[in-house]
């Protein structure tokens, strides 16, 4: 069975330090891969989504970026985090829909 | 912009009342997904609706899609605690990488 692991769980850091959040995903092959952002008990911003390994779509421009080392690795970046990048950071595997997704981050920017 | 709109955006109910939760759109989806979340964890599909007028059932819950395949609704039945959560409808349009979610309606059911 498939499954998605997302990390870490909760992540407090200051304005102006960078950032890594790391996504994978077991049994299943070339899946599309998403980022997506979720303001406090609301719906879902899609930031970054990918077809194949180094292929990366970004949707809205922001302080982030995302990169695809491997087939079932999608990670989320910052070189210097902002207050408005706090929220809720969600990874998500898919063929076509639905998506599954991970448990989430919740980011912290003091 | 905001494709789906959801309403309401919080329904706080008694245990044993019925609600509906309503999905709409000025754009057609080729199908329409609910996703369930609890604090902390991500979405979980409940239910995938393809066809226009399509009507599915979940135990308690129902889902249709509209006819013209521009909005949907959640109608739960009896609701349960357990109900309690955030629902989330997500529209597909086009390929793969066009699914839009919804606002979000935050429900709450009181034992």
């Amino acid at each position: 069975s498939q499954t998605i692991h997302q990390w870490p769980a909760t992540l407090v850091q200051p304005v102006g330090s960078p950032l890594s959040l790391e996504c994978t995903v077991e049994g299943t092959s070339n899946p599309n891969l998403y980022w997506y952002r979720q303001a406090a008990g609301r719906g879902l911003q899609l930031l970054f989504y990918s077809v194949g390994i180094g292929q990366i779509s970004s949707e809205v421009p922001q302080n982030l970026s995302a990169s695809r080392p491997q087939d079932r690795q999608f990670i989320l970046s910052s070189k210097k985090l902002l207050l408005s990048d706090s929220g809720f950071y969600l990874c998500a595997w898919g063929h076509n829909s639905p998506l599954h997704f991970g448990n989430g981050t919740r980011l912290t920017v003091t | 912009t905001q494709l789906l709109e959801q309403s309401p955006q919080f329904l706080s109910i008694q245990e044993g009342e019925n609600l509906t939760v309503y999905c709409n759109s000025s754009s057609v989806f080729s199908s329409l997904q609910w996703y369930r979340q609890e604090p902390g964890e991500g979405p979980v599909l409940l239910v995938t609706v393809v066809t226009g007028g399509e009507v599915k059932k979940l135990k308690r819950l129902t889902f249709q899609f509209g006819d013209a395949r521009k909005d949907s609704s959640l109608h739960i039945t009896a609701a349960q605690p357990g109900d309690t959560g955030l629902y989330l409808c997500a529209g597909v349009k086009g390929g793969a990488n066009n699914l839009f979610f919804g606002t979000g309606t935050r429900l709450t059911v009181i034992p």
